[in-house]
């Protein structure tokens, strides 16, 4: 079953302004990733995140994890029109890789 | 590095057919491999994970008869839908990992999808 649930659904910003997406769920986690995912496309792996980490940065990206509320949150600076496609996150709860996606959140960078 | 190449990319047919989709490591051994479904607009469903030389684990819901998955080499894993309907008609997607990419930070590396349509 899903676990993992996205908010918002969709969001439609103006480029150069940041994006943020939150992701929450329900059980104990080894790691939470976020992929990022283009029409009709395969999943671009974005960052990871493990259960005793709390912040993590790779270039515009910036993904924090609060293992007490159960979330995480991406966010996006600076966006580009080429930031927009649909973001996932997703749940490995033993660190075997057996992963539980979010429903994801519909990014539009508008020019 | 680690790149996965998924094939076809796109698959239409008559209801009865059966379809094979490969999904290959190309740069690395894939001990594991999980294959996904998406339908539009909605998130992905683990089906199964194959690891090499056994047989694969179905999630809860998915017909193992319906889908069979081999994972017969290190670098290949295949998905057949058999006897395939409409109902089947879905993005299939792959994905590879070993040991080595679990403990680093990008552990599963995905295909770019096999569009399914059965007419």
């Amino acid at each position: 079953s899903q676990q993992g649930e996205e908010d918002p659904q969709a969001l439609s910003i103006q480029e150069g302004e940041n994006a943020t997406m939150n992701c929450s769920y329900k059980t104990s986690i080894n790691n939470l990733q976020w992929y990022r995912q283009n029409s009709g496309r395969g999943l671009v792996h974005l960052i990871l995140i493990r259960s005793n980490e709390r912040e993590k940065h790779s270039g515009r990206l910036r993904v924090t994890l609060d293992t007490s509320k159960k979330s995480s949150s991406l966010l996006i600076t600076a966006s580009r029109a080429a930031d927009t496609a649909s973001y996932f996150c997703a749940t490995d709860a033993s660190g075997a890789q057996k992963l539980v996606f979010g429903q994801g959140t519909r990014l539009t960078i508008n020019p | 590095g680690a790149v996965v190449s998924q094939h076809p990319s796109r698959v239409i047919c008559k209801s009865g057919t059966s379809v094979k989709i490969e999904c290959r490591s190309l740069d690395f051994q894939a001990t594991t491999m999980f294959w996904y479904r998406q339908f539009p607009k909605q998130s992905l469903m683990l089906m199964a994970t194959s690891n090499e030389g056994s047989k694969a684990t179905y999630e809860q819901g998915v017909e193992k008869d319906k889908f069979l998955i081999n994972h017969a080499s290190l670098t290949l894993s295949t998905l057949t839908v058999t006897s395939a309907h409409p109902e089947d008609s879905s993005f299939y997607i792959c994905s590879a990992s070993n040991r080595e990419l679990i403990v680093g930070n990008q552990p599963q590396h995905f295909g770019d999808g096999t569009r399914l349509s059965i007419l």
